[in-house]
């Protein structure tokens, strides 16, 4: 079975705050993303990466930044925490080629007061 | 228009019943489409997968994808109360491993 580990379920943090979210899979996976979930509003993807020291941008960059120094492990970077950041995050991966089946982390729900 | 839509719901359904959750979506260049459940807080797990128009089934639970209406279809047979969680469908055109999620639906099954 593929395991996506998150570093955190539960997280609070004060505005202002360099926050890291922790992300590894144990299934030499290629790809791996970065979600946040918010109600009414779905997923929305922020960072993603196809491999070691690459990185795109999502949808809703603005305010993160990501880290990705082995396959295993990618990280979400909140530089400077806001209240607007307050939300449940969600890793993923997936191997590549022509699988398109993400698998998700447990989330980390992050509030920011 | 969004690329996905999805029923906003909640749907509350008695056990036994026969639910039908369904996505349209607008570019017609997605290829595969899959559906995803989520059980109040946790991660989304993947639960059907299929690729271009057709009907795939797993158990009590029927994939369905018709290009050239650009509709997407989950069909639960005999619901359970064990099925009451969050469903998003998501779909990717396969040029990247990007993928468009709808909002997901909520649904609630009524012992």
């Amino acid at each position: 079975d593929v395991k996506v580990t998150q570093s955190s379920r539960y997280l609070v943090k004060r505005t202002g705050e360099k926050v890291f979210l922790e992300c590894v899979q144990d299934m030499d996976h290629e790809n791996m993303f970065w979600y946040r979930q918010d109600p009414g509003l779905g997923l929305r993807l922020i960072y993603f990466s196809y491999d070691v020291k690459m990185k795109e941008k999502g949808d809703i960059p603005e305010g993160y930044s990501v880290s990705r120094e082995k396959k295993e492990r990618f990280s979400l970077i909140l530089e400077s925490a806001s209240t607007n950041q307050t939300s449940m995050y969600l890793c993923a991966s997936l191997s590549g080629g022509f699988s398109y089946e993400q698998y998700f982390g447990p989330g980390t729900r992050l509030t920011v007061t | 228009q969004k690329e996905v839509e999805q029923d906003p719901g909640p749907l509350s359904v008695p056990e036994g019943a026969i639910v039908s959750l369904n996505c349209t979506y607008s570019n017609s260049a997605f290829q595969y489409f899959m559906w995803y459940r989520q059980y109040s807080r946790k991660g989304p797990e993947l639960l059907m997968y299929t690729y271009s128009s057709g009907n795939k089934e797993d158990g009590r639970f029927t994939a369905q994808v018709d290009k050239s209406s650009k509709y997407i279809s989950l069909f639960i047979r005999d619901s359970q109360p064990s099925d009451s969680a969050t469903y998003l469908c998501a779909t990717t055109t396969g040029a990247n491993s990007k993928l468009t999620f709808g909002k997901g639906i909520t649904l609630s099954v009524r012992p």
